[in-house]
């Protein structure tokens, strides 16, 4: 079946420091790959998606490239901000469900 | 427009009440979905519409009854609901091709429910 795995939280980060959020995936096919983002008390965001093999995706200073070889999506920022304090969702799009990993809190302090 | 708009954003409720939730898009986007939020947890999928038709039903009680009047609306009444329904309700939409949802979801920002 699919699935998705991120990496267990909180990351906990100073301001400017590298972010990387790991995420891997089970899947028949080829399904897209999000990112989705959401801050306290709000609902998800679109961050950033990749539709195909070795697409990257970038939004806001963050990156992920679609793996397949490592079934993989990592998301990175190379200087985080206290703003980017939120639950960072990894998810993959097979025909009509969108499937979620389990959220990674990130918490930046300045 | 390119938002999901959920009314109302807070509710509280008694398990004897009936209320109901509402989501609205303008994007002509023809899949539309309802999912569940708790605390600290992923959304999960409740129903999806598609072109106006219910296609999935996650085995969700029947205290949750979802309607799709028409391609920008979608309700989710609500009746005799238990305290641990209390979450987020979140609304989503996306575009179709070939019957096939392209390119993710637009979320609205939720109707936080409490049931008292």
């Amino acid at each position: 079946g699919n699935s998705v795995t991120q990496m267990e939280g909180p990351v906990t980060l100073s301001e400017e420091a590298f972010l990387t959020i790991n995420c891997t995936y089970t899947a028949t096919g080829y399904p897209s790959l999000f990112w989705y983002v959401q801050y306290p008390g709000e609902g998800l965001q679109l961050l950033l998606k990749a539709t195909k093999a070795d697409d990257k995706g970038s939004n806001k200073g963050f990156e992920a490239t679609y793996r397949k070889e490592t079934t993989s999506f990592h998301l990175e920022k190379g200087s985080v901000q206290v703003s980017d304090s939120a639950v960072y969702f990894c998810a993959l799009q097979a025909g009509t469900a969108l499937i979620f990993g389990k959220g990674t809190t990130l918490s930046v302090s300045s | 427009d390119t938002e999901v708009t959920q009314t109302p954003k807070h509710l509280v409720m008694g398990m004897t009440n009936k209320k109901s939730l509402k989501c609205e898009q303008h994007m002509g986007h023809r899949a539309m979905y309802w999912y569940k939020q708790k605390a600290k947890k992923p959304p999960e999928l409740m129903f999806v519409y598609s072109y106006e038709k219910l296609s999935i039903n996650e085995s969700v009680p029947s205290r949750f009854s979802p309607e799709c009047p028409n391609s920008s609306l979608l309700n989710l009444h609500l009746h005799a609901l238990q305290p641990e329904d209390s979450a987020l309700y979140l609304c989503a939409s996306s575009p179709q091709r070939g019957g096939q949802v392209v390119y993710g979801y637009t979320f609205g920002s939720g109707t936080r429910l409490t049931v008292v």
